[in-house]
């Protein structure tokens, strides 16, 4: 597509549910990310994929958070037992090869997830 | 523990002025500087600085990077109404893949 694209743009779920956040990156970038952004607060590192593989996990908060792209393409980040600290919005960005080191990443408008 | 800082944290002009917005860093394994506009949502790209010293330029903004003072400006002339916005710096690490390190920003308010 011409864009990052996210989906569902908000979602709204209660302590405890599971939730599933969707990324589909620019046809062609290799390259995928996930970051939280809370509040008056930068955007925050969870997971870096390069094609299907994850490259970097590190910022995966704990066990309840995990991340799949089994084609290279689409991403979905999954949150089990969901806590309202999780309350945040989820960004997606992708690029090309990393490794070319271009240092632009293209977000998507993001998911806003409301825990209550 | 690596960090990126930026100042001020929020910034009220009128139309018209300049202003200079700070991003201090401290890392290891510094590889570039990345400076993002975000409006409502997504972010968008502004510059990437790697070199010391050498200004970036578009348009009214511009942006330079001191390696050794470890930080990096952002200045926006003339500022208008659209420049109202949140603006994120952050850093790219070697060795460290798509691992982008944020700063918490600075929200720029321009008064008509």
């Amino acid at each position: 597509g011409a864009g990052v694209s996210q989906t569902p743009s908000n979602k709204v779920t209660e302590k405890g549910k599971y939730v599933e956040l969707r990324c589909d990156p620019i046809s062609g970038h290799t390259a995928l990310y996930w970051y939280r952004q809370s509040l008056g607060q930068g955007p925050e590192f969870l997971i870096y994929f390069q094609g299907t593989g994850a490259a970097d996990d590190s910022g995966l908060p704990n066990d309840r958070f995990f991340a799949v792209r089994p084609e290279g393409s689409v991403s979905t980040l999954k949150i089990q037992r969901t806590e309202r600290g999780d309350s945040a919005v989820y960004l997606c960005a992708s690029s090309l090869n990393r490794d070319r080191g271009t240092g632009e990443l293209f977000f998507g408008e993001g998911s806003r997830l409301t825990v209550l | 523990e690596d960090k990126v800082v930026q100042s001020p944290l929020s910034l009220v002009v009128h139309e018209g002025d300049t202003v200079t917005l700070n991003c201090s860093y401290e890392v290891t394994n510094f590889r570039s500087l990345l400076w993002y506009k975000q409006e409502k949502k997504a972010p968008t790209f502004l510059f990437m600085l790697t070199s010391s010293g050498i200004e970036k330029k578009s348009g009214r903004l511009s942006s330079i990077l001191d390696k050794k003072e470890l930080f990096s400006i952002l200045n926006i002339t003339a500022t208008q109404t659209g420049d109202s916005a949140v603006y994120l710096c952050a850093v790219v690490l070697y060795n460290q893949g798509g691992k982008l390190i944020f700063g918490q920003g600075t929200e720029l308010s321009v008064k008509p």
